[in-house]
């Protein structure tokens, strides 16, 4: 059965960091492009980030890149989102999923990020 | 950035009734593999999501038949042919042939 579980989200003040994990289970994940996809309290989904099966290649949108940062360990099966410099606008549940161009083949449970002082 | 549209952005439906969506794109969503890369979830209350169709009109497994997708190009259409109970929820396309993938704005489905 393939498994994917967020975990790292947390209260955080504006200006600060958190690191996402994703540990991955029952399928070959060191075959498979990753993503992150976040959802706003109310809001609609919005693509995050994603990377290739060996971590060589990431991209991300203008609202994230240069503050974000995916990466992943294949040795321990776990995808990673480092999250920088966030404001309130960036405050959702963070779900990962696997795939990059049909996105979303399987999805975690996602992961409550808030941003407020 | 390409734009996904949905309409309706609300959908009431009596049960055992038919449901369509729509999602138009900015672009054509055909990509240079010759693949169209449009995807549909749905979101049930409180849940994650869930990839329902793939490449415009590949089912996901366990995906009940009464779920169609079809279109072409920069228009595409999401099709229940009768509504249950547990259809009740919010529908997203989503493009994934440009950068960035770009989601639609959802659809809430509702039984009136």
């Amino acid at each position: 059965e393939v498994q994917l579980l967020e975990s790292g989200g947390d209260l955080v003040q504006p200006g600060g960091s958190l690191r996402l994990s994703c540990a991955a289970s029952g399928f070959p994940f060191n075959n498979y492009y990753m993503s992150w996809v976040r959802q706003a309290p109310g809001k609609g989904l919005e693509w995050v980030s994603s990377i290739n099966p060996s971590g060589g290649v990431t991209y991300y949108p203008g609202s994230v890149k240069g503050r974000f940062t995916i990466s992943r360990d294949n040795s321990m099966n776990t995808l990673y989102l480092q999250t920088n410099s966030l404001g309130v606008e960036d405050t959702a549940v963070y779900y990962c999923a696997t795939g990059y161009k049909n996105m979303g083949g399987y999805w975690g449970q996602g992961t409550l990020v808030t941003v407020s002082s | 950035d390409v734009v996904v549209t949905q309409s309706p952005l609300s959908l009431p439906v009596s049960l055992g009734q038919p449901a369509s969506i729509s999602c138009g794109s900015s672009q054509s969503l055909v990509h240079s593999d010759g693949n169209t890369y449009l995807s549909w979830f749905q979101q049930r209350p409180g849940q994650s999501p869930r990839r329902l169709m793939y490449k415009v009109s590949n089912r996901d497994s366990g995906v009940p038949d009464r779920f169609s997708g079809s279109g072409s190009g920069t228009d595409f259409t999401l099709k229940i042919s009768t509504v249950e109970a547990e259809d009740v929820g919010v529908y997203y396309c989503m493009q994934g042939t440009h950068w960035p993938r770009t989601f639609g704005q959802g659809t809430k489905v509702e039984i009136k």
